[in-house]
């Protein structure tokens, strides 16, 4: 299906494992994007990435890791969970190059809960 | 540091009503503004994309508009439904990174 997924939608963790969500687009857009919903906080940008093998921090990167070996994908690794990252982390993409005024799309998030 | 502003928090209306909700951002070096749609415990929905050269855009009930150099923004819904009520979030496309930085949004409630 076109679109953007997330994978696990849910997912339940421990604190001090590690865990990673998945994300795909099939648009092949350059940019992508993790952010985390909190209440009380918004949305904040975690990590985003311009194109594949280029990754960069954003407002709140600390805890997390992030890969892009290829276009399509962007997985965001919480490297040793903790209770402050409960939170619900949504997926973006947008395009690029020379088409600098493009809307991003979101997917439809992962509810993490680290116990 | 880019922030956005969203005003009022929570909005209740009775159906039929016309309704305006509120963006301000503080950096008006801008590509462009998106309003997005959110329904509890689900992702966000784009409603509308103004660029940054654009005053105004619409898409049926919804009409955005634009003004850059005040660094505000208005999201204009016609003839309110029940099925509108949702939390409404503006976000504004700016910097080397092109990030969304997303203001805290308008809860909307459109009473039948």
């Amino acid at each position: 299906d076109a679109g953007i997924t997330q994978s696990p939608r849910y997912k339940i963790t421990e604190t001090g494992r590690q865990v990673t969500l998945m994300c795909h687009q099939t648009w092949s857009h350059s940019y992508m994007f993790w952010y985390r919903q909190d209440l009380g906080h918004g949305l904040r940008l975690i990590y985003y990435s311009a194109a594949a093998d280029i990754t960069d921090k954003g407002e709140v990167p600390d805890g997390y890791v992030v890969s892009r070996s290829k276009t399509e994908n962007f997985p965001l690794t919480l490297e040793s969970a903790t209770r402050s990252q409960t939170s619900v982390y949504f997926c973006a993409s947008s395009e690029s190059g020379g088409k600098m005024n493009t809307e991003a799309f979101f997917g439809q998030g992962t509810r993490l809960t680290v116990v | 540091k880019q922030e956005v502003t969203q005003i009022p928090a929570a909005l209740s209306v009775p159906e039929g009503e016309n309704l305006v909700l509120n963006c301000s951002f503080t950096d008006s070096a801008i590509y462009n503004l998106q309003w997005f749609r959110q329904d509890p415990g689900k992702g966000l929905t784009s409603l509308l994309l103004i660029q940054s050269s654009q005053r105004e855009q619409t898409s049926g009930r919804l009409n955005a508009s634009l003004d850059k150099s005040s660094g505000r923004s208005t999201l204009y819904i016609a003839a309110s439904q029940p099925g509108d009520s949702a939390t409404y979030l503006c976000a504004v496309v700016s910097g080397s990174a092109r990030q969304l930085t997303f203001g805290s949004g308008t809860q909307l409630t459109v009473l039948p």
